[in-house]
């Protein structure tokens, strides 16, 4: 049974900052992974999808990366801002597990 | 390009009671998803659909959520009767196929009282 972990549960950091989030999964026997965010009473934004066959994919200032033998991926913020303060969800398909979130607030 | 569309947004029911969502995928998307979501959880899907054929509904509970996609399009979740733990936000999604990006709804608040 496919079961999805994100470390930490919640992150504070100040603004201009470089982060990292973590998402690790049990089963390595997956179709793809991807991040998403949430706002506030929101439904999810699809940030990044990596797909088993790939390490990593990179869209402006995101940068997730995929280590299927371990189990786990990255999600790499760079130059932080206010505006990225939201939870960030990530997923795997094979069997589509989410993880519970990390909640991310940037301070100004 | 039109996003997933939800309705209704908010639903408050007494436990017991019935209730249904209704979800329109983005054109010519083929899979559809419905997750549940409880407050400070990731969404844990209920059932996802690949035109009108059933792929996984291993988490659905059969004995009172049901949920069907007529014609490969829109889709509907019924719950009947409700309890209190049914008390989430209900995500509809879609994609082209499995495997490709999913484009989320704005999600049904549900209270049940």
């Amino acid at each position: 049974k496919q079961e999805v972990t994100q470390i930490p549960a919640a992150l504070s950091v100040p603004e201009g900052e470089n982060l990292v989030l973590n998402c690790s999964f049990t089963d390595s026997a997956i179709y793809n992974l991807q991040w998403f965010r949430q706002d506030p009473g929101k439904g999810l934004t699809s940030l990044l999808l990596i797909q088993s066959s790939q390490r990593e994919q990179t869209s402006g200032r995101l940068n997730a990366s995929l280590d299927k033998s371990s189990g786990r991926s990255t999600l790499y913020i760079a130059a932080s801002q206010p505006g990225d303060s939201a939870t960030y969800l990530c997923a795997v398909e094979g069997d589509m597990r989410f993880g519970a979130g990390t909640r991310l607030t940037v301070k100004p | 390009e039109a996003g997933v569309a939800q309705s209704p947004r908010y639903k408050i029911i007494e436990k017991r009671q019935s209730v249904a969502f209704w979800c329109n995928p983005i054109s010519g998307h083929a899979t559809l998803y419905w997750y549940q979501q409880i407050l400070g959880q990731g969404p844990k899907l209920l059932i996802q659909f690949q035109n009108n054929g059933v792929v996984d509904d291993s988490q659905l509970p059969k004995d009172r959520f049901s949920a069907e996609r007529l014609k490969g399009v829109d889709s509907t979740l019924k719950i009947q009767p409700a309890k209190l733990e049914d008390s989430a936000v209900y995500l509809c999604a879609s994609s082209l196929d499995p495997g490709y990006e999913q484009y989320f709804g704005p999600g049904t608040r549900l209270t049940v009282t």
